[in-house]
């Protein structure tokens, strides 16, 4: 079954700390891994998208891992700000005759001061 | 940039109502999706048309319908809203594979 499992469910940190955000996927046949920054009451946007030959890929602050052999991702957060307080939803494509999408549940983040 | 707008931002409707959600995108992407979002549950694909007319079931269709008269153009339809149907609802657009962009969703409250 495909699925897509993220962990923390939530995290709180301090504002200029690090943090990092994991996603564990089953999906098969891999086609490419994206995460998503959703703030409260707005649509999802997209921070990174990475294929099967991609290791690491960044968007500023965003660092974001694959390892393709494991099946894991995760989305490394660098001097946190107030801004990156959001949900973040790692996003799974499988290619097997059309496309299939399947989404995390999210890591619910909190940057406070 | 891709614009991908819904026609509200709240709704409140009551139980028994007929509802249409609307969302328009203005980057010619053949794909359009609609989503609920619910705590816990993540994003559950409703229905997605790869084209105009056409249409396809998601992982959760029950209780909904879709329209797609045009390319730009997808509305999702609850015949009969129910209490169960309380959600944010997310509509997206994308070309064959690539990523999908996001409305801003609309917040349905059925009482």
């Amino acid at each position: 079954k495909n699925q897509v499992e993220q962990s923390p469910q939530s995290l709180i940190i301090l504002e200029g700390k690090n943090c990092t955000l994991q996603c564990n996927y089953t999906v098969s046949p891999f086609s490419n891994l994206r995460w998503y920054k959703q703030d409260t009451g707005r649509g999802p946007v997209s921070l990174t998208i990475m294929t099967f030959s991609e290791n690491t890929k960044s968007n500023g602050r965003y660092t974001a891992t694959l390892d393709a052999d494991t099946k894991q991702s995760s989305l490394h957060i660098t001097a946190s700000q107030l801004s990156d307080s959001a949900s973040y939803i790692c996003v799974v494509s499988a290619k097997a005759g059309g496309f299939k999408t399947i989404f995390g549940a999210g890591t619910r983040l909190f940057v406070k001061a | 940039d891709v614009k991908v707008t819904q026609s509200s931002r709240y709704l409140v409707k009551r139980t028994g109502e007929k509802v249409f959600l609307e969302c328009v995108q203005d980057m010619d992407h053949e794909n359009m999706f609609w989503y609920r979002q619910d705590p816990g549950l993540g994003l559950r694909l409703i229905y997605f048309s790869y084209d105009v007319k056409m249409k396809e079931k998601g992982d959760i269709p029950e209780g909904y319908s879709v329209s797609r008269e045009k390319k730009e153009r997808f509305s999702l339809i609850l015949e009969s809203a129910s209490t169960n149907q309380t959600s944010m609802y997310l509509c997206a657009s994308s070309f064959e594979g690539s990523e999908a962009f996001f409305g801003q969703g609309t917040r349905l409250t059925v009482v």
